[in-house]
């Protein structure tokens, strides 16, 4: 398994607050991707990115922004939270353009 | 057509079964394709890639007809620790950059 760790965990926090979550890989994977996961529509893409500095608007990207500073830390963000983006987020990491692995999750509540 | 659609179960089986799931995708642009296994509340995790001439890993089978654009997981010899939810997964293809379609997932639970 890649090295992939995601911080927090677990957040509560209120509607209109901005919420970053973190990335952190140890595996130096070129490509870095942010899903999230709902019940009934399974993974899906939020962003991602090919490289330092170039990142891309995945499915779901409205709401989101992202940041890719070095290799191993992508960061995701949420401008203004809304009771829309309670979710699971799992980052993922893959040294190809295809294999992925997942880090553990951050579990996002917003009231 | 939905681009990655399973059958979202639940299968309930007992150990010792044979169980197969299907997977059928949209896109034949697509190259690549996986079954990934999801825990309840853990991350998803890579069970094997899917090729052309079939391939196995133990009790676990997979089949791609390209034609048809299905896929398929066979479990033989079912286990306990084999329940969990069983995600089929295609690329997007035409130079991507890696991107995955993830189907909503089959859930699995094996019985004593």
């Amino acid at each position: 398994d890649a090295g992939i760790t995601q911080s927090p965990r677990h957040k509560v926090t209120e509607t209109g607050t901005p919420v970053t979550l973190r990335c952190h890989q140890t595996e130096n994977h070129r490509y870095m991707y942010w899903y999230r996961q709902d019940p009934g529509h399974g993974l899906r893409l939020i962003h991602y990115s090919y490289g330092v500095k170039d990142t891309d608007k995945g499915e779901v990207s409205d709401g989101y922004s992202v940041s890719r500073s070095k290799t191993e830390d992508f960061l995701l963000t949420l401008e203004s939270a809304t009771s829309s983006q309670t979710s699971v987020y799992f980052c993922a990491t893959g040294g190809s353009t295809d294999t992925q692995y997942f880090g553990p999750g951050t579990r996002l509540t917003v009231l | 057509r939905k681009e990655v659609e399973q059958d979202p179960g639940p299968f309930n089986v007992p150990e010792g079964a044979t169980v197969a799931f299907n997977c059928t995708y949209s896109n034949s642009a697509s190259q690549s394709f996986f079954w990934y296994r999801q825990d309840c509340r853990k991350e998803p995790k890579l069970l094997m890639s899917v090729y052309s001439s079939g391939n196995e890993d133990g009790r676990f089978t997979a089949q791609l007809n390209r034609a048809s654009q299905y896929i398929s997981l066979l479990i033989r010899d079912s286990k306990l620790s084999d329940s969990a939810t069983y995600l089929c997964v295609v690329n997007k293809g035409g130079g991507s950059q890696g991107n995955l379609i993830f189907g909503k997932g089959t859930k699995l639970s094996v019985k004593p």
